[in-house]
């Protein structure tokens, strides 16, 4: 199985900040890569597919970049409603998702 | 589109539940849909897929005790959960699938297995 590991758990922004999240595939995946925020009471989104590609809906502060095994999500000028759970996902075998990072407003 | 499931509850280990999944808003027949679960305080595992055409996959955790299918008349999904264990407990999700990634996803119903 394909392992998914966000090394970082938890990060605290101000809003106005810029963040990276990354995610680390355990064997290489090319582009299969999405990111998913989720936030309280409400159901997930689907942020970015093809590890860059933005999904219909979401803000152009919202980046995805890499390929292979190693991937970032990038989000500029955080904005209030950014807040909540991400997690990355890999669909190139199967389905396996990261253990999520928290980001929470510093 | 919404996606509502329904379904879950407690129950003891090593019987059975069933899991559905209402869609609207969208020709359910021509999607492919997953379930998904959460453990608590524990991350996201994808469980099951079911094509359009009903073709299915599991997660090896699941393989033999738990079937995914549709019934595209009436616009729902289901996943029959046989065997259960307490390491099943956890919000079972459904999502839609837009190339192999789930676009959109319900609120979850929980299943709690324990005697």
């Amino acid at each position: 199985d394909v392992q998914m590991t966000q090394s970082l758990s938890y990060l605290a922004a101000s809003p106005g900040e810029s963040v990276s999240i990354s995610c680390k595939a355990s064997k290489s995946i090319s582009n299969y890569l999405a990111w998913y925020q989720q936030k309280p009471g409400e159901a997930y989104k689907l942020l970015i597919y093809s590890g860059s590609t933005l999904q219909s809906g979401t803000p152009s502060r919202f980046s995805g970049s890499g390929s292979g095994t190693d991937f970032t999500l990038t989000i500029r000028s955080l904005e209030p409603e950014d807040f909540g759970l991400y997690y990355c996902q890999q669909y190139y075998e199967k389905f396996t998702f990261g253990s999520g990072t928290k980001l929470e407003i510093k | 589109v919404q996606l509502v499931e329904s379904g879950g509850g407690l129950v003891q280990p090593g019987k059975s539940l069933k899991l559905s999944c209402s869609a609207s808003g969208f020709t359910f027949s021509s999607y492919g849909m997953h379930w998904i679960r959460q453990a608590p305080g524990k991350g996201l595992d994808w469980v099951a897929y079911i094509s359009s055409s009903s073709g299915t996959v599991y997660a090896d955790a699941v393989k033999g005790r738990f079937t995914i299918s549709r019934d595209n008349a009436k616009n729902t999904l289901y996943l029959q959960l046989n065997s259960l264990k307490s390491e099943d407990t956890a919000i079972y999700y459904c999502a839609r699938s837009l190339r192999r990634v789930y676009d959109y996803w319900g609120q979850g119903v929980m299943v709690t297995v324990s005697s």
